[in-house]
């Protein structure tokens, strides 16, 4: 069974400033992949960024970077420079091999840009 | 290129009632899902298909049915509507089920048991 877990439910941010928001995941597949979705207050889910377990770099999409630490578990995206149109819901997902079918989701971070 | 579209974008049922949510993709995806998220969480998994005639229960199935006639359709029903039901429902996409694979989403179907 694949788990993610995102344990700050809300995070604030001064605008232009960069933030973390924090992601571990449970799988004991040697082959997956790591996403990135935002969820703005419209509700449409959008795709940010993607990593996979044997990418030898650090996945970056514009202003979207990922942390990977794979012996740690966690892959945190961070974003920089931050603009009011960031703040949303942040989900991080997890599709592993033995069950690739499936794209599992985190409970989620609540991201405010603060003016 | 519309993508995946879902339909309606809001209703009201009343406990009991019967309805099915729409979904339909563009990309000659053959993988489809659907998701419910529930307030402040994230999204769970209802069920998914891995093609046309090929469906299989995912993490919360219960009370829900699902069929895959068509690459393109993938709709979802609620036999009879319980207020734990209420729910946004997203429907999603991809081209197939490896791990580097994103899926596309709808715009999510709002739905109100009362």
């Amino acid at each position: 069974a694949q788990k993610i877990t995102q344990t700050q439910p809300g995070m604030f941010v001064q605008e232009k400033e960069a933030v973390t928001l924090d992601c571990t995941y449970d799988t004991s597949d040697p082959s997956y992949g790591l996403f990135w979705y935002k969820q703005p207050s419209s509700g449409e889910m959008i795709f940010l960024i993607y990593q996979g377990s044997y990418d030898q770099q650090n996945a970056t999409e514009g202003r979207y970077s990922l942390n990977f630490q794979k012996a740690r578990k966690s892959a945190n995206l961070v974003i920089s420079a931050s603009q009011l149109g960031d703040s949303a819901m942040y989900f991080c997902a997890m599709r592993a091999s033995g069950s690739a079918r499936q794209l599992t989701f985190g409970s989620g971070t609540q991201l405010t840009v603060l003016p | 290129n519309a993508g995946v579209t879902q339909t309606p974008k809001f209703r009201i049922l009343k406990i009991g009632q019967s309805m099915t949510l729409q979904c339909t993709q563009d990309m000659n995806h053959n993988y489809m899902y659907w998701y419910r998220q529930d307030p402040g969480m994230g999204l769970k998994l209802i069920y998914y298909s891995v093609g046309a005639g090929i469906t299989d229960k995912g993490e919360v199935p219960n009370g829900y049915n699902v069929s895959r006639s068509t690459t393109e359709d993938f709709p979802l029903r609620l036999e009879l509507a319980a207020p734990s039901q209420t729910s946004v429902y997203f429907c999603a996409s991809s081209y197939e089920g490896q791990v580097r694979t994103e899926a596309f989403f709808g715009q999510g179907t709002r739905l109100t048991v009362v």
